[in-house]
């Protein structure tokens, strides 16, 4: 098993532009969720997905956008980026709403 | 709002000292779980508490959940320079679908 694979891992942007970051996990896992993590600092939920079809807003939700069209996939679209959406993204997944969460290695995104 | 809070921020000590690190709420959490971050990597679960009172260890580290359910800590004996990472606790509720994460504890151990 993979688990849980995001690309890129690096990413460099100009402010306006757009880009989808990708997450699949192989877990059959019902539950994702996509976090920001800004340097030194701890989560902050973005989204989250609890089955496909099925998404909904968490801490920071500006300027994001989620589908849920299959259970392995949770692509994390971004509009207009804004150099306050440098970060480091990870994608997670799991089994239920409180049980152990998976993390992605991360996407490192800049946003100039 | 920050739900959970953990303390201190940013801890370096030598190696084979012992530290404590807390995580602290004014909310009742169903359970608490510690996950372990190293640089460049996602976090990595650790252990989940979900008993008030429950201790859980792990090697040298041992954990505890309080007996209200709000709050817990994370003990290390003998900190080695492998136990350098960033150390997140993160709650869980019966009512909610996801998990509240603290902002964490920086640990560095120096050689």
């Amino acid at each position: 098993n993979a688990g849980v694979t995001q690309t890129p891992k690096f990413r460099i942007l100009k402010i306006g532009q757009s880009m989808t970051l990708q997450c699949t996990q192989d877990m059959n896992h019902n539950y994702m969720y996509w976090y920001r993590q800004d340097p030194g600092m701890g989560l902050k939920l973005i989204y989250y997905s609890v089955g496909a079809g099925i998404t909904d807003k968490g801490e920071v939700p500006n300027g994001y956008n989620v589908s849920r069209s299959t259970t392995e996939d949770f692509p994390l679209r971004l509009e207009l980026a804004a150099p306050s959406q440098t970060s480091v993204y990870f994608c997670a997944s799991s089994r239920g709403p409180d049980g152990e969460q998976f993390f992605g290695p991360g996407t490192r995104l800049t946003v100039l | 709002t920050q739900l959970l809070e953990q303390s201190p921020q940013f801890l370096s000590i030598q190696e084979g000292e012992n530290l404590t690190v807390y995580c602290n709420s004014s909310s009742v959490f169903s359970s608490l779980q510690w996950y372990r971050q190293e640089p460049g990597e996602g976090p990595v679960l650790l252990v989940t508490v979900v008993t008030g009172g429950e201790v859980k260890k792990l090697k040298r580290l041992t954990f505890q959940f309080g007996d209200a359910r709000k709050d817990s800590s994370l003990h290390i004996t003998a900190a080695q320079t492998g136990d350098t990472g960033l150390y997140l606790c993160a709650g869980g509720r019966d009512s909610s679908y996801k998990l509240i994460f603290g902002s964490g504890t920086r640990l560095l151990v120096r050689p």
